[in-house]
């Protein structure tokens, strides 16, 4: 069965960085497939943050490329996302997902980080 | 970037109900389409990929169809258990968008 759990920080202070890795398991992240950040604002609806494929390559959505770093580590079977100039804006639950062709079919239960002083 | 406009907002239904909800995408996707439910403090799950193919364990009462620019979701039988909230996905080209979320609550 495969398995997503993020962790890290759920308080981080304003223009600072908001640091998280979502550990797998039940799957190898090295056999391929693209592995996703996607976070949901208190209230509101989803936003796919990027994505990164096990070779490294990686795509942003283009609102927040300029402050986001996704990266993988296959020998740890994990990937993490670094969010930098975070603002009370970026406070939202925050997922990872594996992205088959067509769907998110696996997902982490989620974990609330807020921004705040 | 491509749109994706879902319709209505937000519905009321009773069991048993049929429910259908519209995605409309701002530019042909083909069939990159999926749809997800989501609980109130759980994470999305996915019921349908590829616009039209059911996600392994979801029950048959859900059905998606359409291609291009145009689909929908099918709940033929509402069940106590299908309350919840409904987003769309593109998955056709990056970056990858929701549309804003159906939320469906019983009447």
């Amino acid at each position: 069965q495969v398995q997503l759990q993020e962790s890290g920080p759920g308080l981080v202070k304003p223009s600072e960085t908001l640091s998280l890795i979502c550990t797998v398991s039940g799957y190898s992240i090295g056999r391929g497939y693209y592995w996703a950040w996607i976070r949901q604002p208190p209230g509101k609806g989803l936003e796919w943050i990027g994505s990164i494929y096990h070779s490294g390559s990686t795509y942003y959505n283009p609102s927040l490329k300029s402050r986001v770093t996704i990266s993988v580590d296959t020998s740890q079977n994990q990937f993490s996302l670094r969010l930098t100039s975070v603002t009370a804006a970026d406070t939202a639950v925050y997922y990872c997902a594996r992205v088959v062709n067509s769907g998110s079919d696996y997902w982490g239960q989620g974990t609330l980080v807020t921004v705040s002083s | 970037d491509i749109q994706l406009t879902q319709s209505p907002s937000f519905l009321s239904a009773s069991v048993g109900d049929r429910v259908t909800i519209t995605c409309r995408a701002s530019q042909d996707i083909s069939s990159y389409l999926a749809w997800y439910q989501q609980k109130p403090g759980k994470a999305p799950e996915l019921l349908i990929h590829a616009a039209s193919s059911l996600q392994s364990g979801v029950p048959s009462r859900f059905r998606g169809s359409g291609s291009g620019t145009e689909f929908t979701l099918t709940i033929s039988s509402l069940q106590p258990e299908d309350f919840a909230t409904y987003y769309c996905q593109q998955l056709y080209s990056y970056p990858l968008t929701f549309g804003g979320g159906t939320k469906v609550d019983i009447k």
